[in-house]
């Protein structure tokens, strides 16, 4: 079974800073997608990024980028340059190649301080 | 449409009373999926379609939940006889096309259902 632990739940950056989000998962597969999506209060869940396993260069999006450690089964976000409207909740996600349904982390609750 | 909706966007129901939440995908969107995200959790996969084509219902958690896309465009999902325990927010995701290739999925804002 796939799993994606999210270990904090919460996380504070004033703004203009940058916050690092982590992310692990556990998986016995070679192919996959990773993902991190912002959900604000209206629930929309947004991507913000994703990365494909077998590409060694991290994934960047603007102002987020991910660091992708394969072997260690990490993949974690980086905010630079934090906006207020960066404050919600991201999740992490994975996906195999061969399976539709994605497979979410429980969540870090991001807060933006002015 | 622009994006995926859903509705209603609240649900109030008694325990024991049946619901049925409605998911409008992307035009043209072959996969449909549904997702339970419990207050303080991440989403957890229910079922998907592609097309008409019920193709997992692995996560769904009882034999009172069920799915349905008759036409391969709107879905319904249905939960019959509701528990406290089914208190959740519903997402509904559409993509283009499916397998191995990567599509993003479009999410809709959910449906919030808090049976009492």
């Amino acid at each position: 079974a796939q799993t994606v632990t999210q270990s904090q739940p919460e996380m504070s950056v004033q703004e203009a800073e940058t916050v690092t989000l982590s992310c692990t998962y556990d998986t016995s597969e070679s192919d996959y997608y990773l993902f991190w999506y912002k959900q604000p209060p209206s629930r929309q869940m947004i991507l913000v990024i994703r990365q494909e396993a077998y590409k060694q260069q991290n994934a960047t999006e603007n102002r987020f980028s991910v660091n992708f450690q394969k072997a260690a089964k990490s993949f974690s976000l980086k905010i630079s340059d934090s906006q207020l409207g960066d404050a919600a909740m991201y999740f992490c996600a994975y996906r195999t190649y061969n399976n539709n349904d994605m497979r979410f982390g429980a969540g870090t609750r991001l807060t933006v301080k002015p | 449409g622009a994006g995926v909706s859903q509705s209603p966007r609240y649900k109030v129901a008694k325990r024991g009373q049946d619901v049925a939440l409605r998911c409008d995908p992307i035009s043209g969107h072959v996969s449909l999926f549904w997702y339970q995200q419990a207050l303080g959790q991440g989403p957890e996969f229910l079922t998907y379609f592609q097309n008409e084509a019920q193709l997992d219902k692995s996560g769904l958690p009882s034999d009172r939940f069920f799915a349905e896309r008759p036409e391969g465009s709107v879905s319904t999902l249905k939960i019959q006889r509701t528990q406290q325990e089914d208190s959740a927010v519903y997402l509904c995701a559409s993509s283009r096309t499916s397998g191995r290739s990567y599509n993003e999925q479009f999410f809709g804002p959910g449906t919030r259902l808090t049976v009492l």
